[in-house]
């Protein structure tokens, strides 16, 4: 596609539910991440992708995150038991290069709250 | 652990005047990059500086990056006012997958 997209855009649900947010990359690029931003802060890295690899996910807050990317190009994050401070924007960017240093696209997030 | 820190984290100017935004990052880094965001928009890369001693200039936003003392600038010149927005700083390491480790951003307010 021409650019990242992330869907749904906004996502309003109560505490203990589970939520899956889904990112679409540029198509050609190989590395994906998930970043999460509190209102007012810099995103912080979450986890990301080669492919369908994952090597890291240590920024996961807890084991109630995971993430996958099964055929290597869309993206599910996945949420389960919501809590109320999990709220915040959800961000997913991509990359062209596989293990190697290049400029991350990003994606126009998916805002979630958690009542 | 790399941190990265910004400041000011918030600036209101005039337009017509100049100003500096400072990043500094804790550990070696490869790569340091600025990005904007308007408000409820997503993130727009601004600059990449690879190398000490790199500047890059884009229309009134100069950026600079100064390795050895882990320090990058963005400079402001002859602010106007569609220049208000949040900026960022983010510092990538090359082995640890090249996630980005961002500073708290600068929210940059520029008046009439």
């Amino acid at each position: 596609g021409a650019g990242v997209s992330q869907s749904p855009r906004y996502k309003v649900t109560k505490r203990g539910q589970d939520v899956t947010l889904r990112c679409d990359p540029i198509s050609s690029h190989a590395t994906l991440y998930w970043y999460q931003q509190a209102l007012g802060q810099g995103p912080e890295f979450l986890t990301y992708f080669n492919y369908e690899a994952q090597p890291d996910k240590s920024g996961l807050p807890s084991d109630r995150f995971s993430a996958e990317r099964p055929e290597g190009s869309i993206s599910t994050l996945t949420i389960q038991r919501t809590e109320q401070r999990d709220s915040a924007m959800y961000r997913c960017a991509s990359s062209q290069l596989a293990g190697g240093p290049s400029e991350q696209f990003f994606g126009p997030g998916t805002r979630l709250t958690v009542l | 652990e790399l941190k990265v820190e910004q400041n000011p984290l918030f600036l209101s100017m005039q337009e017509g005047k100049n100003y500096t935004i400072y990043c500094n990052y804790s550990t070696t880094s490869d790569r340091l990059y600025w990005y904007r965001q308007d408000p409820g928009k997503s993130l727009e890369s601004l600059f990449v500086l690879l190398s000490n001693g790199a500047v890059k200039q884009e229309g009134r936003l100069m950026a600079s990056l100064d390795t050895k003392a882990r320090l990058s600038t963005l400079h402001i010149t002859a602010a106007v006012h569609d220049l208000s927005a949040t900026y960022f700083c983010a510092v990538a390491i090359y082995n640890a997958g090249n996630m980005l480790t961002f500073g708290g951003g600068t929210r940059l307010m520029v008046k009439p």
